[in-house]
């Protein structure tokens, strides 16, 4: 199952509300999770089944469905807010990511 | 709290056996609601499951390392691991350990280690 995320690059400013795509190149129900990864650290999950939010992780991160394309949305970006996101099929195997999206400050 | 670990040496010569381990502390390896993974991340790049494996030896595989791969589990250490053989200079990248929660996510992972194939 193939992840394509868009973009691949994006620049905001703190406030500012952000939306990130991934659509999978098949059905996978909401069997797909968020990540976030600041330089040098490893990922962390923030949402998981498509719209549930990891425990710990701020409510201004948010995560919808429709059909195959899913959406995380950050509703007010914060300083600590700019990093890579992943998207991430946990359907079926081979469990797959997506290629990322690089979230930079204007 | 859960935690994981890696560890192995970071420099590896190419043709030969990158070979690592993840500690696991906190809570228990054997488990029917996990499995245990292997992430890698070349530098400047996104992110490539390699394989997970269960606490009783079953082993799922990404399809492009499937071939040169071997994972393995010693439950008694709490500890699970990664062969990876006949290593190139693509090769090169960060090691995550992680644990998956079947059907939701990596909820945990191990900081990390940097391995590079080179002579």
């Amino acid at each position: 199952i193939q992840l394509t995320q868009s973009p691949s690059f994006l620049s905001a400013s703190v406030g500012d509300r952000v939306t990130i795509t991934c659509r999978a190149s098949q059905g996978i129900s909401s069997d797909l999770a968020w990540y976030q990864q600041r330089p040098g650290k490893a990922p962390k999950v923030l949402i998981y089944g498509a719209s549930t939010l990891q425990s710990g992780v701020p409510s201004r991160f948010s995560g919808s469905r429709s059909g195959t394309e899913f959406t995380l949305t950050i509703s007010t970006l914060q300083p600590e807010d700019f990093a890579t996101y992943y998207c991430h099929q946990v359907k079926s195997y081979p469990i797959s990511f997506g290629q990322g999206t690089r979230l930079e400050i204007k | 709290q859960l935690q994981l670990q890696e560890s192995g040496p970071g420099l590896v010569q190419p043709s030969e056996t990158l070979a690592l381990t993840c500690t696991v502390s906190g809570a228990s390896i054997v488990s029917r609601r996990y499995s245990w993974g292997w992430i890698r991340q070349p530098p400047g790049k996104g992110l490539e499951w390699i394989a997970n494996i269960y606490y009783k030896g079953d082993i799922d595989y990404g399809p492009s390392l499937r071939s040169r791969v071997t994972l393995s589990v010693d439950t008694s250490k709490s500890q699970f691991s990664l062969k990876l053989r006949s290593v190139t200079a693509a090769d090169t990248a960060m090691y995550y350990c992680a644990r998956y929660i079947f059907g939701t996510s990596f909820d945990t992972w191990g900081q990390g280690t940097l391995v590079t194939v080179s002579s």
